[in-house]
C-alpha cells in the first residue's frame, strides 16, 4: 500500500498568515492527489483534486502543487473559517490512502 | 443539489452484523462509482470499500476483506455496506461518498454524506 505522510501534524497560525502543509507519498502517484478540509463533527470537503485543480466553489486562496511524491497545500491568507483539519488522499491505486491529517489551529 | 444520507448505524456486540444504507439524490447515481470511508473517534480517515457504477469492480481494504460486502441498487439510488463479524476496531463514523467524476473508478471523493456511527462493544 502507498503510505501518505503529512507534516506538520499541528499548525498554529493567525488570520492573514500564509500557511503550507506538505504531503509525501511512499512511491510516485503522479498527480493523483486530493486535499480535503474537515471541521469537527462534519464530513470532509474536497478542496483540491489532481494535485492542483481547485474544486468548484472553493476560494482561490487555496492552492495545491506537486507531483510524484511531494505535494503541498497552501492557503495564501488564512480566514477564520479555515481553521480545521486537512487531509491529503492518494487515488493513484487501490487501496486509496489518506495522510494522518494536519490540524490548523488559531495562534 | 447532491445529497447522500446514510442510515443503519448503531450499537452492536463484537461478532455481530450490521447493514448500512446510503440514499442518493440529485445526480445520476448509476453513472458514478461509490465509496465507504470511515473515521474512528478522534482519528483520521480510512478508505473501506468502493464499487463501480455497474458493480463490475469492487475493492476492499485489507482490514475488512472477507467480513464486509459492498453493493448497490441503481434502480433505487442506494448504496449498501453489509458488515459481519464486527470487531471493536470497526467502531467509527462511516461515510458514504461519491467519486467526484463520472465513469471509471478511483477518483477523488466528493461529495460525502453526514456519516453514521457504528459502535462495536459488549
Amino acid at each position: 500500500d502507498i503510505q501518505m505522510t503529512q507534516s506538520p501534524s499541528t499548525l498554529s497560525a493567525s488570520v492573514g498568515d500564509r500557511v503550507t502543509i506538505t504531503c509525501r507519498a511512499s512511491q510516485s502517484i503522479s498527480s493523483w492527489l486530493a486535499w480535503y478540509q474537515q471541521k469537527p463533527g462534519k464530513a470532509p470537503k474536497l478542496l483540491i483534486f489532481e494535485a492542483s485543480s481547485l474544486q468548484s466553489g472553493v476560494p482561490s486562496r487555496f492552492s495545491g502543487s506537486g507531483s510524484g511524491t511531494e505535494f503541498t497545500l497552501t492557503i495564501s491568507s488564512l480566514q477564520p473559517d479555515d481553521f480545521a483539519t486537512y487531509y491529503c488522499h492518494q487515488y493513484n491505486s487501490y487501496p486509496g490512502t489518506f495522510g494522518q491529517g494536519t490540524k490548523l489551529e488559531i495562534k | 443539489e447532491v445529497h447522500l444520507v446514510e442510515s443503519g448505524g448503531g450499537l452492536v456486540k463484537p461478532g455481530g452484523s450490521l447493514r448500512l444504507s446510503c440514499a442518493a439524490s440529485g445526480f445520476t447515481f448509476s453513472s458514478y462509482s461509490m465509496n465507504w470511508v470511515r473515521q474512528a473517534p478522534g482519528k483520521g480517515l480510512e478508505w473501506v470499500s468502493s464499487i463501480s457504477a455497474s458493480s463490475s469492480y469492487i475493492y476492499y481494504a485489507d482490514s475488512v476483506k472477507g467480513r464486509f460486502t459492498i453493493s448497490r441498487d441503481n434502480a433505487k439510488n442506494s448504496l449498501f455496506l453489509q458488515m459481519n463479524s464486527l470487531r471493536a476496531e470497526d467502531t467509527a463514523v462511516y461515510y458514504c461518498a461519491r467519486d467526484s467524476r463520472e465513469g471509471g473508478t478511483g477518483w477523488s471523493i466528493d461529495p460525502w454524506g453526514q456519516g453514521t456511527l457504528v459502535t462495536v462493544s459488549s
